[in-house]
This record gives C-alpha cells, sequence and structure tokens, in this order.
C-alpha cells in the first residue's frame, strides 16, 4: 500500500509570503502529525490532528496553523514567511489515536523542503 | 520544561561493533519513541516504548522509567545502520507537559565503517 505522501518536495518561496504544505497518509489512518526539521533546532512538533480536529499543538507561532479533512488528509499553511521558517517539514500519520508517536508504529513523508528567500 | 539529552553525539564504529545509544529525560513519561533518518530526510519509526524492553531483529530498546532513560542497541552493526537515530519523549499528562510537550533529542550521527 502507499506510503506517506507530502507535496511538494521541495519548494522556495519569498519573505512575506504564505505557503501551504499538504500530506496525505497512509489509507486508513486516522491520525496525522506535522514536524519542522531545521539544522539549529533539530526536530519540532508543530501540531496533530484526528478527526479533523486539532489535539495536540507545539511551541509556535499562530503564523503556523493546519487542518485536516474528511479523508485524513491534511494541510499546514505558514503565513508572512521568514527566514527562519526555512526547514524540513515532515508529516507523520498512524492508525490509533494521538499522539502519534505514541502508537506502536507511525509512519513518515518524505518531507518538504521550504526555503525562504 | 522536558529536557531531552541524547549521547553519544557522534559515533564512529567498524563493522560488526555492539553499538549504544543514550536518551535521557527530565520528566515523567507516558512513552518514547526511537527513530532512524537516512541521509535524504526520510524518518523511520524503530520502537515505541512505555516499559521494559522491545527487540527486532538486530535492534534492542530498552527503557528505566525510574531513572528517566532509554538505551537503543544495535548487534553486529553494519555500514547500512549508519544514519541519524533521534528519541523523542512523550510527557504523561501529570508531569505538567502532556503531548503538546513532546520533545526530540539532538540525534546520534552514527557511520559504521566497513
Amino acid at each position: 500500500k502507499a506510503g506517506v505522501t507530502q507535496t511538494p518536495r521541495y519548494l522556495i518561496k519569498t519573505r512575506g509570503q504564505q505557503v501551504t504544505l499538504s500530506c496525505s497518509p497512509i489509507s486508513g489512518h486516522r491520525s496525522v502529525s506535522w514536524y519542522q526539521q531545521t539544522p539549529g533546532q533539530g526536530l519540532q512538533f508543530l501540531f496533530e490532528y484526528f478527526s479533523e480536529t486539532q489535539r495536540n499543538k507545539g511551541n509556535f507561532p499562530g503564523r503556523f496553523s493546519g487542518r485536516q479533512f474528511s479523508n485524513s488528509r491534511s494541510e499546514m499553511n505558514v503565513s508572512t514567511l521568514e527566514l527562519g521558517d526555512s526547514a524540513l517539514y515532515l508529516c507523520a500519520s498512524s492508525w490509533g489515536a494521538p499522539p502519534v508517536l505514541k502508537n506502536t508504529e507511525a509512519f513518515f513523508g518524505q518531507g518538504t523542503r521550504l526555503t525562504v528567500v | 520544561k522536558n529536557e531531552v539529552e541524547q549521547s553519544p553525539q557522534n559515533l564512529t564504529a567498524q563493522e560488526g561493533e555492539f553499538i549504544t545509544i543514550n536518551c535521557s529525560y527530565s520528566v515523567g513519561i507516558s512513552a518514547l519513541h526511537w527513530l532512524q533518518q537516512h541521509p535524504g530526510g526520510g524518518i523511520v519509526s524503530l520502537f515505541m516504548l512505555s516499559s521494559g524492553k522491545k527487540k527486532h531483529g538486530r535492534l534492542i530498546a530498552t527503557i528505566n522509567i525510574q531513572e528517566k532513560h532509554s538505551s537503543l542497541h544495535i548487534t553486529a552493526s553494519h555500514p547500512r545502520d549508519s544514519a541519524v537515530y533521534i528519541c523523542a519523549v512523550i510527557p504523561s499528562p501529570n508531569s505538567g507537559g502532556g503531548a503538546d510537550g513532546l520533545t526530540f533529542g539532538k540525534g546520534t550521527h552514527l557511520i559504521i565503517q566497513p
């Protein structure tokens, strides 16, 4: 079966713009979580969704938002981009309820590499 | 605030050696997850632990809840084990964190030389 699919894989945006990233979980998975990875901060938890509801949220400003659709696909949006938002954005999905990483198995997408110039 | 420390940061070993990677944390937890990240960014889930020990192939993960410490062991290491290993800690609700406080270690960069 298909794995977790993130689109696009690479993206270049200008400061001040906004961006939307997409994550399609494995079929049947209802929990989706999002993470930001930078060389300086490493991996950081953004938020996670289950049944179209945000269940947990990390310590990021309100410019970072997300949503989940009825088919479990999720999107995250970053508004008013800053240079520091340049990062690899990863999503993960699991069959069980969140936290995604409290499930025995969690599956990650390949990530979207966002560069803000 | 949940502090997560991984050691060592970097480890180079010869093929066949026994490898140990450590993860220490500062708050009560409900679970700890070990992840493997290969060059290019792909992350693979290895183990979720809430107590005791788990084994899968040449990989063994243990956790000591009282000592707030987990270890990941690789037996008979192989060059394909070369990757970054990351622990993720999910605080328990009564530790003041909850799942919102999910915190990652900085990772251990492992290189296995043939």
